[in-house]
């Protein structure tokens, strides 16, 4: 089964970029989706195909991908930017997760 | 205003049995492909299962296949799953997701509704 690999962390200082990465095998041949999940709350997708914004969502957040690792970038990162983020894909009509990122703004 | 509201969620014994539903509203209902992801308490998201449009398509997990089953009713707005011979590792929050229109992505969720197994 395919399988994407995240950093379990990542740690950023307000105003400061963070990106998070996440790997698979030749993951840069297939599209990626990333969510994010505050505290408490249900994950809110904030990028999709790769490198495309919902409206809703502030322009700090971007997106990459290619050859295996897929890139959530968040510049001028906030507070109310720490959250765990997932990225995800399709693979043979089933979705598949990331194990997670946990973004900490210090 | 998109709404998905999930329930039937609670404590039932392991090799029990357990239907959760998803109600919708906002949306045409019968034109999105939907489907169940969950989450262990403190652990990241797994993806349960898919549902086409129709109903006449649907995938699964390895890890529930043969044991969940994947339903809609187009005529309540209703999203189902009924989940059978449970085990305590299918303890999770257990959300429904709306897919955007030919795009995948899971653009609306539930809040979740949890599913506890244990004796």
């Amino acid at each position: 089964s395919y399988e994407l690999t995240q950093p379990p962390s990542v740690s950023v200082s307000p105003g400061q970029t963070a990106s998070i990465t996440c790997s698979g095998d030749k993951l840069g041949t297939k599209y990626a989706w990333w969510y994010q999940q505050k505290a408490g709350q249900s994950p809110v997708m904030v990028i999709y195909q790769d490198t495309k914004r919902p409206s809703a969502i502030p322009e700090r957040f971007s997106g990459s991908n290619s050859g295996n690792t897929a890139t959530l970038t968040i510049s001028g990162t906030q507070a109310m930017d720490e959250a765990d983020y997932y990225c995800q894909v399709w693979e043979r009509s089933t979705a598949v997760f990331g194990g997670g990122t946990k973004v900490t703004v210090l | 205003e998109v709404q998905l509201l999930e329930s039937g969620g609670g404590l039932v014994q392991p090799g029990g049995s357990l239907r959760l539903s998803c109600a919708a509203s906002g949306f045409t209902f019968s034109s999105y492909v939907l489907n169940w992801v969950r989450q262990a308490p403190g652990k990241g998201l797994e993806w349960v299962s898919v549902i086409s449009e129709t109903g006449g398509t649907t995938y699964y997990a390895d890890s529930v296949k043969g044991r969940f089953t994947i339903s809609r009713d187009n005529s309540k707005n209703t999203l189902y799953l009924q989940m059978n011979s449970l085990r305590a590792d299918d303890t999770a929050v257990y959300y429904c997701a709306k897919e955007s229109s030919g795009i995948r992505s899971f653009d609306y969720w539930g809040q979740g509704t949890l599913v506890t197994v244990s004796s």
